[in-house]
């Protein structure tokens, strides 16, 4: 199976802040890599798709990037309503895994 | 607009099985696409169950494997989860999904809790 991290675990900002989020995977998954955005209550919605596309409607100061085995997500300029937990999932093969996430809450 | 609906019951006794379905809307299932379902327990990260092709091909979570069956009903353009030998551990709220290739998992349904008690 393909493990996935994430660091942080957790992760405190302020409205402005330019906040990244690393996810590694545990063998090559090429850039078959997505970022999900969750908020309480509510199921994950997608914002990065292949590593680095960005998904129809996201805002554009979403961003993701590939070094290898590892990915980051990148949310420039913070907003209130980015306050949420953050999930990275592998689809290279169809054993699907995810990280275990990463909330950003306010400081 | 494709769409996702679970339903079932939200209580279970330990040791039965657990049974979801997933009503599909703006997509014939027959026509294609994976489907799948994803778990969430309470206050936790999401887990992967298990995806479906046209009632043709099934992966499964290794961890979860040998109690879950993942089925399609084409005339009621639904699909379906079965969790046997539940345990309280299998409280969690699910969710149906269509994987989308590369595009990642998209759409979710709302999800769905189930609480394992007896």
């Amino acid at each position: 199976d393909i493990q996935m991290t994430q660091s942080p675990s957790t992760l405190s900002a302020s409205v402005g802040d330019t906040v990244t989020i690393t996810c590694r995977a545990s063998q090559s998954i090429s850039n078959n890599l997505a970022w999900y955005q969750q908020k309480p209550g509510k199921a994950p919605k997608v914002l990065i798709y292949k590593a680095s596309n960005l998904e129809s409607g996201v805002p554009s100061r979403f961003s993701g990037s590939r070094s290898g085995t590892e990915f980051t997500l990148t949310i420039n300029s913070l907003q209130p309503d980015d306050f949420a937990t953050y999930y990275c999932q592998q689809y290279n093969t169809y054993l699907f895994t995810f990280g275990p996430g990463t909330r950003v809450d306010i400081k | 607009q494709l769409q996702l609906q679970e339903s079932g019951p939200g209580l279970v006794k330990p040791s039965e099985t657990l049974s979801l379905t997933c009503t599909v809307s703006g997509y014939s299932i027959s026509s294609g696409y994976y489907w799948g379902w994803i778990r969430q327990p309470p206050g936790k990260g999401l887990e992967w169950i298990g995806s479906m092709y046209r009632s043709e091909t099934t992966y499964y979570n290794p961890s979860l494997k040998s109690r879950v069956t993942i089925s399609a009903d084409t005339f009621k353009n639904q699909f379906s989860l079965n969790l046997s030998s539940v345990t309280a551990a299998d409280t969690a709220v699910y969710y149906c999904v269509r994987p989308y290739g590369d595009y990642g998992i998209d759409p979710w349904g709302q999800g769905t809790l189930v609480i394992v008690s007896s």
